[in-house]
């Protein structure tokens, strides 16, 4: 299966600055990355759905311009948290390949404290 | 639409006992259903999958799962839990296409907590 890597693991920020996670699919070419959002003791929520090579599709009540993606090449997706504020504390995960009827394959995360 | 319901947010078991973890579904046609491990501030892994083949779905770990499609359910067991078990369980469900590509809706989770 595919090998996704995720980085950095951990950020600390502070409030205003902007952070940028990378989701990079190591030995599969992604023309779809998907990005979720995990708050504390709460499930996975999907946050946008990155194309490569064109715009990413947000998800109801996402911010397109404060999450902002970048899926410039098969093997690499960016998610940048412009103007970060405490609220957007969170844990992030991307994961890749999931065609119908076969699995996602989920990077490790990046825990963003925003302070 | 396509929705999953995980029965219990927390379930607690002693090492060496039984493991039931459940999930209801709902899906408007054939679902794909998968369960997923998280071990804390880690990734996702994948347990098992459902994909309309065997009802008795067998995962690593030792874990399996059936799907009942008279009750809409994925139960997932395990017959003799293991301490490094306890974490976050994710039920999850296909929630259709997203640009041809399987759009996933994740369950509240259930903790797993295994005492000695």
């Amino acid at each position: 299966g595919a090998v996704v890597s995720q980085h950095p693991s951990r950020v600390i920020c502070k409030s205003g600055t902007s952070v940028k996670i990378e989701c990079r699919s190591l030995d599969f070419q992604a023309t779809t990355m998907f990005w979720y959002r995990q708050f504390p003791k709460q499930s996975l929520m999907l946050m946008a759905t990155s194309n490569e090579g064109s715009k990413a599709t947000y998800e109801q009540g996402v911010e397109k311009d404060k999450f902002l993606i970048n899926h410039a090449s098969l093997t690499l997706s960016t998610l940048t948290v412009t103007s970060a504020h405490p609220e957007d504390s969170s844990f992030y995960i991307c994961s890749v390949d999931g065609r119908l009827n076969t699995e996602a394959f989920f990077g490790q995360g990046t825990r963003l404290t925003v302070v | 639409a396509q929705s999953v319901t995980q029965l219990d947010s927390h379930v607690s078991v002693s090492e060496g006992t039984p493991v039931l973890l459940r999930c209801n579904y709902s899906s408007s046609y054939s679902p794909s259903l998968f369960w997923y491990v998280q071990h804390p501030n880690k990734g996702l892994q994948l347990l098992l999958k459902y994909t309309s083949a065997a009802t008795l779905v067998k995962g690593i770990n030792g874990f399996e799962a059936e799907f009942k499609k008279s009750e809409t359910s994925f139960h997932l067991t395990k017959p003799s839990a293991h301490m490094s078990d306890a974490a976050e369980y994710f039920c999850v469900v296909s929630g259709g296409l997203s640009g041809g590509y399987n759009k996933l809706i994740f369950g509240a989770g259930t903790r797993l907590a295994v005492h000695p």
